[in-house]
């Protein structure tokens, strides 16, 4: 079983709005990842948990909060977005972040809209 | 210069056809390479990893060229259910304990024509 189940599919929030996207494998994998797609343009790094601890930033912007409840689960929490934040977000996890040839294996994404 | 560089295509290639496409990657301490494939609006999904004495799974090989720096895929007699956009992936060392920044390229598109 090589599945990471993403939360919603879709969402569409207001500017305003607080809202979580969700995360889950159960894989065993102790690394996982927030990505983030807009049209046309490959992924761009957002975040990288290590087993539950964050060890990659990729300065992002602090209204996209991560969070890492425990080896199974992750969470980004939004708040106050703006349109431009407005892309395909992705999960991904892998075996572990010290180990080469370890391949990610993605979630099916949830696809943002902010209005 | 980009971390990680395709050609964006597209490739149009005949039903039956081979194709190539190569990926260049800038930083030399790269350890793991792969190629995902990715549908319209779709999440990648894992092709292959590429190894350093090359691989092949069916009719896709793919090739590590470390003294150049670059990784290419081919597929052999081409589908049309290989239409798609094609991802090369560089696992890079994020800090001296962690490999975990796959970067990814641009990609190529390949549209496979009856």
């Amino acid at each position: 079983d090589t599945e990471v189940t993403q939360t919603p599919k879709h969402l569409v929030m207001g500017m305003t709005n607080k809202k979580s996207l969700k995360c889950e494998q159960h894989m065993g994998h102790r690394a996982m990842y927030w990505y983030k797609q807009k049209a046309k343009k490959p992924p761009e790094l957002m975040f990288v948990y290590s087993y539950e601890k964050l060890s990659i930033n990729e300065s992002v912007p602090s209204r996209f909060s991560p969070e890492c409840p425990n080896s199974s689960l992750l969470n980004l929490h939004l708040h106050a977005l703006q349109p431009e934040d407005s892309a395909l977000y992705l999960c991904a996890s892998s075996r572990e972040t010290g180990a080469v040839n370890t391949e990610a294996f993605f979630g099916q994404g949830t696809r943002l809209t902010v209005v | 210069r980009k971390e990680v560089e395709q050609d964006p295509g597209p490739f149009n290639v005949p039903e039956g056809a081979t194709v190539a496409f190569n990926c260049t990657y800038s930083n030399s301490a790269s350890q793991s390479f792969f190629w995902y494939r990715q549908d319209c609006r779709k999440e990648p999904k894992l092709l292959m990893s590429v190894y350093s004495s090359g691989n092949e799974d069916g009719r896709f090989t793919a090739q590590l060229n470390r003294a150049s720096q670059y990784i290419s895929l081919l597929i052999r007699d081409s589908k049309l259910s290989d239409s798609a956009t094609y991802l090369c992936v560089v696992n890079m060392r994020a800090r001296s304990d962690s490999w975990g920044k796959f970067q990814f390229g641009a990609g190529t598109q390949v549209v496979v024509t009856p």
